[in-house]
């Protein structure tokens, strides 16, 4: 079983939808959370990081279940420029030390 | 700032030229990472520094070796490479290597191809 899995899409969705993306790990001693947005031939940029008790940021809303080792990303109203790749991005402990776990990326396309 | 910066953008080198990659970072992140990473395929972990020491070294062949001159450089040397070595590196920073505050921020990457 991969650490970080997530659906690599794509989701091709209208302009307006809401869509929404989850992602599970497999390490429950994870420490932090995050989902990053990736342009093409860009770097990963943060988008949030994800805490137990949700957060917000304008249309973005992010989601951690500890028990059920998922988190989750909704995106409401998209909007063309929301068309990316979003990877779900695990921080745990890893023989004495922490790395950053990588999910595979979920592909979105918003369609006009 | 969360500034993170690379040099060079775009690299052309021949399997037996020997470059380097800079990647540089002023925000007191006291880790720094190397990434490599492929069409449409996630970031994937080279070497990890904490604090200037080698922490991770995810069994990446030596022709790549890296270096952490002080808290705020990371360099990459790179020697004898391979065409499937053709990827985007990205470097990263943290405030430490982990834990929950912690949060990574990417530099833009450079390009790298090896003909």
């Amino acid at each position: 079983r991969k650490e970080v899995e997530q659906d690599p899409g794509p989701f091709n969705v209208p302009e307006g939808a809401t869509v929404a993306f989850n992602c599970t790990y497999s390490n429950s001693a994870s420490q932090s959370f995050f989902w990053y947005r990736q342009d093409c031939r860009k770097e990963p940029k943060l988008l949030m990081s994800v805490y137990s008790s949700g957060n917000e940021d304008g249309r973005f809303t992010a989601q951690l279940n500890r028990a059920s080792q998922y988190i989750s990303l909704l995106i409401r109203d998209s909007k063309l420029s929301d068309s990316a790749t979003y990877l779900c991005v695990v921080n745990m402990e890893a023989s004495g030390t922490y790395k950053y776990i990588f999910g595979t990326g979920t592909r979105l396309k918003v369609l006009a | 700032d969360t500034e993170v910066t690379q040099t060079p953008k775009h690299l052309v080198m021949g399997m037996t030229n020997k470059k380097s990659l800079k990647c540089e970072q002023h925000m007191g992140h006291r880790a720094m990472y190397w990434y490599k990473q492929k069409a449409k395929k996630p970031p994937e972990l080279m070497f990890v520094y904490s604090y200037e020491k080698l922490s991770i070294n995810e069994s990446v062949p030596s022709r790549f070796s890296p270096e952490c001159p002080n808290s705020s450089l990371l360099n990459l040397h790179l020697h004898a490479l391979q065409p499937e070595d053709s990827a985007l590196y990205l470097c990263a920073s943290s405030f430490a290597a982990g834990g929950s505050t912690d949060t990574q921020y990417f530099g833009p990457g450079t390009r790298l191809t090896v003909l």
